[in-house]
């Protein structure tokens, strides 16, 4: 089956630096990918959608300058944490479309960011 | 606000019996819902899903169930083993896709061997 590959598992990181999480697609072309973030004991919450060779798309309270989404080709996309705090340390997971022939959302295994 | 409620935060079964996760949403809009499994510091896997044409589907032990006038779901799963000891995410989609998938708050299903 497909598989979504995301990189690193996990990071430690200092305040004040930036932290780039890469997700790729191995076995197929995804032109859309989705950035969740999960707080212990919470859902998935999509951060943003990531368009192929366009800009990305936001959700309602997500800062687009700090969460700097690149989608440069058709099985890599990166989300850059920028200027990293405390209360950025979450559970960040990528996710891609698989458009033939089931169209099933094939998940990453996840990158947990700790920020000291 | 959140439209896809998982109300029971843990469950634990018998080896052997019947799993019954629970999940209601709000948006009436939503017509594709899923259920995925995750392991902690993994990502999720999907399990199942159902359209909303539809009341049922079945996939080997698990089987969904959808009754779109109470805007509820569940998730059987018979028998229960113990590697089905995850946590369980209800989601919910809109215009039939996976795109923007709007996940539940979880359940912790525990199978005790």
């Amino acid at each position: 089956g497909a598989v979504v590959s995301q990189h690193p598992s996990w990071v430690i990181c200092k305040s004040g630096t930036s932290v780039k999480i890469e997700c790729r697609s191995l076995d197929f072309q995804a032109t859309t990918m989705f950035w969740y973030r999960q707080f212990p004991k919470q859902s998935l919450m999509l951060m943003a959608t990531s368009n192929e060779g366009s800009k990305a798309t936001y959700e309602q309270g997500v800062e687009k300058d700090k969460f700097l989404i690149n989608h440069a080709s058709l099985t890599l996309s990166t989300l850059t944490v920028t200027s990293a705090h405390p209360e950025d340390s979450s559970f960040y997971i990528c996710s891609a479309h698989d458009r033939a022939p089931n169209e099933k959302l094939f998940f990453g295994s996840g990158t947990q960011l700790s920020v000291l | 606000d959140q439209q896809v409620k998982q109300n029971s935060p843990s469950l634990s079964v018998q080896e052997g019996r019947i799993s019954i996760l629970n999940c209601d949403y709000t948006n009436s809009m939503f017509d594709y819902f899923l259920w995925y499994k995750k392991y902690p510091a993994e990502g999720p896997t999907f399990l199942i899903s159902i359209s909303s044409i539809k009341d049922k589907n079945e996939d080997g032990r698990f089987t969904v169930f959808l009754n779109k006038s109470a805007k509820h779901l569940s998730l059987h799963i018979v028998p229960s083993q113990p590697g089905d000891s995850a946590v369980y995410f209800c989601a919910a989609s809109l215009s039939g896709g996976y795109q923007k998938v709007t996940f539940g708050t979880g359940t912790k299903l525990q199978v005790i061997p």
